[in-house]
């Protein structure tokens, strides 16, 4: 066990619906980054948010959004869902952002676009 | 542009075999090196890391990893393989200067015979 928590574990949902994926990062962490583990893509970086805020971005589609909240949990927020969208979602956790630190993941969304 | 090589997609051995799964990434300058393991239908867990320091680091389980600075790798092995070594291993690394997401290789699922 990490110390990551993720909900929910499953979630199989229409397309054009939204959903919200929810991250509790490890107990004292500021930074948590969402990933997106396709098939046909692997793990890639969607963002990070450090204390509140957004730090950086990778390969997230307009349509999907996130933020972190004062008690350091994150959401991250998918609307308009293609099939494409169909995914395994994980959360990661770190205590601060930059170099020399380590991500912890959690148990991951998995999300299935009908 | 930041990326990372896993050369094997899937290797099958049996038990008591050794292992070595390649791991490139695409430049030099400062990195962070992870390995990370995924048991079927679980998250994400940490094998090792390097950041500095001595280039051959162990890790959980009997595993180790050594980087080649000159050859921009960062192998993991393991002596001996068990069942229990069944898995999907993943190589990341965080350039330089980032903010502290990872590029992850694609995988490289490993299947021990018992």
């Amino acid at each position: 066990d990490s110390g990551v928590t993720q909900t929910p574990k499953h979630l199989i949902t229409a397309t054009g619906q939204r959903v919200t994926l929810r991250c509790s990062p490890r107990s004292g962490d500021l930074s948590v980054y969402w990933y997106q583990q396709s098939l046909d893509q692997g793990l890639q970086f969607l963002i990070q948010y450090y204390n509140g805020e957004e730090r950086a971005k990778g390969n997230i589609l307009e349509r999907f959004s996130a933020q972190q909240f004062p008690d350091l949990h994150s959401e991250l927020n998918l609307s308009s869902l293609e099939l494409g969208d169909s995914a395994l979602y994980f959360c990661a956790s770190s205590a601060n952002t930059g170099d020399q630190e380590t991500q912890y993941f959690g148990p991951g969304t998995r999300l299935l676009v009908l | 542009a930041q990326s990372v090589s896993q050369h094997n997609h899937h290797v099958i051995l049996s038990e008591a075999a050794s292992l070595e799964l390649g791991c490139n990434y695409s430049y030099g300058g400062t990195v962070n090196l992870f390995w990370y393991v995924q048991y079927p239908g679980q998250h994400l867990q940490l094998l090792l890391k390097y950041f500095s320091g001595d280039p051959l680091v162990k890790g959980i389980k009997g595993f180790e990893a050594e980087f080649i600075k000159s050859k921009f790798s960062f192998n993991l092995r393991k002596p001996s393989v068990q069942w229990s070594d069944t898995a999907e291993y993943f190589c990341a690394v965080r350039y330089g200067g980032s903010q502290g997401n990872l590029i992850f290789g694609k995988g490289t699922k490993l299947s021990v015979k018992p």
